[in-house]
Order: structure tokens, then sequence, then C-alpha cells
């Protein structure tokens, strides 16, 4: 267990919905990545937040959007789902910036029918 | 932008042989390459990470090797064993900036 989680596990839903996925980090990271995997596609980086904020952004499409809460926790949402967002979504958190290990969750496996 | 060339995307070796997995990166700033190990249906692991300022680490028979003027950085796993069986990914960053991640490599250890 590496300490970060994620819920749900499985979510199905159908094109053109919105869903919410969310992380809860490692006690004391202050940093969250999310990270989508598709079948052929390894791991994208979509974005990273750090103690709040915004820190970074990757190849994340505008009908996705994350935030980090307060309390570290993020949430990450999918709108106007298309067949090709089904993938694995990771999210990962580390204690400081990057240059240290990144822990990941289990990942929410999103399949939009 | 950022880039990470990982090769091969397949590898299969014998149980007992050395495996070699090759990545390169395409901005000269990153300084921290971290390599992960991913099983079939479970979330990515960090196995071993070389910083800009050293060249190789080792880690029982896991190594990896880094060469910044050439900007590629190498897993090599030797004794091969079932168990290696999985997909590895190498990743590049800087500073505290985004990770990027290679398109992985599945490594097949036959018996």
């Amino acid at each position: 267990d590496s300490g970060v989680t994620q819920t749900p596990k499985h979510l199905i839903t159908a094109t053109g919905q919105r869903v919410t996925l969310r992380c809860s980090p490692r006690s004391g990271d202050l940093s969250v990545y999310w990270y989508q995997q598709s079948l052929d596609q390894g791991l994208q980086f979509l974005i990273q937040y750090y103690n709040g904020e915004e820190r970074a952004k990757g190849n994340i499409l505008e009908r996705f959007s994350a935030q980090q809460f307060p309390d570290l926790h993020s949430e990450l949402n999918l709108s106007s789902l298309e067949l090709g967002d089904s993938a694995l979504y990771f999210c990962a958190s580390s204690v400081l910036g990057l240059n240290t290990e990144a822990f990941f969750g289990q990942g929410t496996r999103l399949t939009v029918v | 932008g950022e880039n990470v060339e990982q090769h091969p995307s397949t590898l299969s070796v014998q149980e007992g042989d050395s495996a070699v997995i090759k990545c390169t990166y395409s901005d000269s700033a990153s300084n921290y390459f971290p390599w992960y190990k991913q099983e079939l249906g479970k979330r990515p692991q960090l196995i071993i990470d070389i910083r800009s300022n050293v060249g190789e680490k080792k880690d029982q028979r896991i190594a990896v090797t880094l060469n910044k003027t050439a900007k590629h950085f190498s897993l090599h796993i030797t004794e091969t064993q079932p168990e290696d069986s999985a997909v590895y990914f190498c990743a590049a960053s800087i500073r505290d900036d985004k990770i990027i991640f290679g398109k992985g490599t599945r490594l097949h250890i036959l018996p």
C-alpha cells in the first residue's frame, strides 16, 4: 500500500457525461500529480498541484480540470466525456517536488460507453 | 517541449540473462531520472533513481547509468528472474517541475 488513495476504483459512464475522480495523497505530501494511462500511450502527465496551487500542466484537455483542496486532497474533473477518454487515471504524490519519489495510487479505471 | 524516448517497447530475455532498457531525454536541464516498474494490474512503483550529479547507481541486480552529454540513461537488470516480468518506465524531471515518462518497455522473462 503506497498510502495514496484513489476513489472510485472503477467508473463506467456514458459519452457526454461528467465525472470526478478523487485522490488523497500520503500524509505529509504536498505535491499531487495526475496521469492518464491508455493502452498504447504509457503514462501521460496531466497536471501537478503543490500545496493547493497549480504547479505544472501537461497534455490536459480543456474538458478536464483539477484542483487541490486545503486538506491537500485533489479532484480531477472530466466533462463531455468521449469514448477515447477511457483509460486508467493515476494520482501520485510526493513530499516536495518531483526530485523525490512519487508514490502512485492504485488508479481509477474509467470506461466511457 | 520535453520528451523522453524509451527503447525497446518490448524485450524478451532468457531467465538468468541480462536486460537493458535505454532512454533519451530532450531537455538538458533535466536533473532527476527515476525508473518505475508496473506489474500487470498494479500501480507503478519506483525501483531506482539517479540524479544528474551521479553517473551510475546500483541496487543489487539493478543498475542505472546516466550520460549527461549524450542525454542518455539506461536500466540494467542482471540475472533476470520471472518476477522481473513487468512494464518498466523511465522518466525525467527538472527541479520541481513536471515529470515526463517514456512510453514503457514490456519485459518478458522466458523460462
